[in-house]
């Protein structure tokens, strides 16, 4: 069975940018889960898609968006990227409920902003 | 909001037991107790979970103290290949909207000696 992909793996962009972040989960799997991880806040979650809504978001400004095609891929999308955005940015899918099922994580897409 | 608390750093020697703990005194009566580990140039992988019992699978032992204020994951056998950063996570039931408090340890380095 295939893991988590992520795409790209490492980007670099400049102050203002936007930036649009990819993963396609494991098979089967339905929800799919966004984080980001520096090394002053370490890891923080974004937010969770399941079957293309949006069921839970964490304490991040709107600029931080994303969205889950029918196939349960998703896309994470930064507007307006500052200084502080640069960081590791791990998706990880799920079967079911967060709570209580295990996430499968990606390799991440580092971005960094100039 | 729950919070979790882990020693930065732990050492241990090849074979022995690992004790690695977490406190987590605020946790909720639903909050789940997650536990994974990352590699350098990875992202996380599950270990285990729990709510109130105590748990085990193939690569580790979970151990929940009786007012679930704190837990520790239990390495039978450490190896090498277990030196990771090592996070204490609280996973609470969907929250159906914003502010979900998924919460992260700020993890312990696990060092293994041969």
């Amino acid at each position: 069975k295939a893991g988590v992909t992520q795409t790209p793996r490492y980007l670099i962009k400049t102050r203002g940018q936007q930036v649009t972040l990819s993963c396609s989960p494991i098979s089967g799997h339905r929800s799919v889960s966004w984080y980001q991880q520096t090394p002053g806040q370490g890891l923080q979650f974004l937010f969770e898609y399941f079957s293309e809504t949006q069921r839970n978001k964490g304490n991040f400004p709107g600029r931080f968006s994303g969205r889950q095609f029918s196939n349960s891929r998703s896309e994470m999308n930064v507007s307006t990227l500052e200084l502080g955005d640069s960081a590791l940015y791990l998706c990880a899918s799920s079967f079911g409920d967060l709570s209580y099922n295990e996430q499968f994580f990606g390799p991440g897409t580092r971005l960094t902003v100039l | 909001d729950a919070k979790t608390t882990q020693p930065n750093s732990m050492e241990s020697n090849e074979e022995e037991p690992v004790h690695l703990p977490c406190n987590h005194s605020t946790i909720s009566g639903t909050d789940y107790i997650h536990w994974y580990r990352q590699l350098p140039s990875q992202g996380p992988e599950y270990v285990i979970h729990g709510l109130t019992s105590n748990v085990n699978n193939r690569m580790a032992s979970l151990a929940i103290a009786e007012d679930r204020k704190s837990s520790t994951l239990i390495l039978h056998r450490a190896t090498l290949r277990d030196a990771a950063v090592y996070y204490c996570i609280l996973s609470p039931p969907n929250s159906g909207g914003s502010n979900y408090k998924l919460t992260f340890g700020k993890g312990t380095l696990l060092t293994v000696n041969p």
